[in-house]
């Protein structure tokens, strides 16, 4: 199975800053054939489920602020959320798709300093 | 607008089968380019993937859940279902039901979730 590894396991940030999570793969994600990365990112807030954000590893979802970025190709990817807001607050987590079974990072979560 | 809706009885007895069913409404089951899954997190925790079918058949298992796992869907009532057994307590997770989009017969991420619902194995 791929693992999947997110740091920092939490974070606390100041309102309009920037934030920025880490997500490391055991393999590369990156697809030769298409040079797309497998990769995806997900919001979740408490007693919510995740919520997509991010696909292909820079692919902004529809409806998601353009304060949510990410980069990253092969086994290293990041997500960054240039100015925080206070609706930000949440446990974000990365998944793999290039691969079966589908694995997701242990979560990071996000506070306001 | 797409919603999923997981249900199932919240408590469990270990040894039995646990049994859930998401309800697909605002769009059809059988759309071509997605398949249909489910994902689990036990309270506090981190997030799971269960496995993920297509409604014609096709399906993808966790084996980690070795064996206990089985995939339904049943398209008059544009429903797909879970059924783990032999449930431990270990098993007592949020489920959720989502859907994925496809291209090449290769599931991908997943852009819909269900709300989710708890199920507690306990005697």
């Amino acid at each position: 199975d791929i693992v999947m590894t997110q740091s920092p396991d939490s974070l606390a940030v100041s309102l309009g800053e920037r934030a920025t999570i880490n997500c490391e793969s055991s393999q590369s994600l990156l697809y030769s054939s298409n040079n797309k990365n497998y990769l995806a990112w997900y919001q979740q807030k408490p007693r919510q489920p995740p919520k997509l954000l991010i696909y292909w590893a820079s692919t902004r979802e529809s409806g998601a602020p353009d304060r949510f970025s990410g980069s990253g190709s092969g086994t290293d990817f990041t997500l960054t959320i240039s100015s925080l807001q206070a609706e930000d607050v949440a446990v974000y987590y990365c998944q793999q798709y290039y691969n079966i079974p589908y694995t997701f990072g242990q979560g990071t979560k996000l506070e306001i300093k | 607008q797409l919603q999923l809706q997981e249900s199932g009885p919240g408590l469990v007895k270990p040894s039995e089968t646990l049994s859930l069913t998401c309800t697909v409404s605002g769009g059809s089951i059988t759309s071509s380019r997605h398949y249909w899954g489910w994902i689990r997190q036990p309270p506090g925790k981190g997030l799971e993937w269960i496995g993920s079918m297509y409604y014609s058949g096709s399906t993808y298992y966790n084996s980690s859940l070795r064996g206990r796992v089985t995939l339904s869907v049943d398209t008059s009532k544009n429903q797909f279902s879970l059924k783990v057994s032999s449930v431990i307590a270990a098993d007592t997770a949020v489920y959720y039901c989502v859907r994925h989009p496809y291209n090449d017969e290769v599931p991908y991420y997943f852009d819909y979730w269900g709300q989710g619902t708890l199920a507690t194995v306990s005697s």
